[in-house]
């Protein structure tokens, strides 16, 4: 049981490069998240999923896309990378299986990405 | 908006101290209360989820309370060890199953 990872681990860019991370879960979780993480700032959502098929957007989606074709993946692009999209990205999942309010997200390791 | 800060920013403590950690947020209208552990690097590890119902949590040496209606919550770490030096997030979720997340207390505890 792997939990959530993530792929890269670590991607250098160029400014207008473009890219996809991968983000996978194997505990048949319905919401999946991603965010962004910036020195000082705390996380702070990018998109969501609420389902396979579903996406929607959250604090700071501009610049970025997402897909969710499989429960299991949410994928996040970056159309043309721009220095301000240098941050730590975090993928995370959960379950709405038990009552709402014991929806603990589990988060991914993490997706260094330096813009250049 | 939900805004979720953590006061101090940085905290140092001789080994042993107990550690107190503080989170606030400016909407009583949540749903649980989430604490979390991130080593340099590294990725989120949870360590408490505190439902809205209920006043305090704990696990081994960490406890968690949450006073709802003065929007705070202490993360309590007794006798701390070198081990427990991390940076400590707390989110809040919302009744949009979002969570919005402090920027984080940075604890070192020295030898």
């Amino acid at each position: 049981n792997a939990g959530v990872t993530q792929t890269p681990k670590f991607r250098v860019l160029k400014t207008g490069q473009s890219m996809t991370l991968l983000c996978a879960q194997d505990m048949n979780h319905e919401y999946m998240y991603w965010y962004r993480q910036d020195p000082g700032m705390g996380l702070r959502l990018i998109h969501y999923s609420v389902g396979e098929g579903t996406t929607a957007k959250g604090e700071v989606p501009d610049g970025y896309n997402v897909s969710r074709l499989k429960k299991q993946n949410f994928l996040l692009g970056l159309e043309s990378a721009a220095p301000s999209q240098t941050s730590v990205y975090f993928c995370a999942s959960s379950s709405i299986k038990l009552a709402d309010s014991y929806n603990e997200q589990f988060f991914g390791p993490g997706t260094r990405l330096t813009v250049l | 908006k939900q805004e979720v800060t953590q006061i101090p920013a940085a905290l140092s403590v001789p080994e042993g101290e107990n550690l107190v950690l503080n989170c606030s947020f400016t909407d009583s209208a949540i749903y649980n209360l989430q604490w979390f552990r991130q080593d340099p690097g590294k990725g989120l590890t949870s360590l408490l989820l505190i439902q809205s119902s209920q006043r305090e949590q704990t696990s081994g040496r960490l406890n968690a309370s949450l006073d709802k209606s003065s929007g705070r919550s202490t993360l309590y770490i007794a006798a701390s060890q070198p081990g427990d030096s991390a940076t400590y997030l707390c989110a809040v979720r919302r009744s949009d199953y979002k969570l919005s997340f402090g920027a984080g207390t940075t604890v070192t505890v020295r030898a």
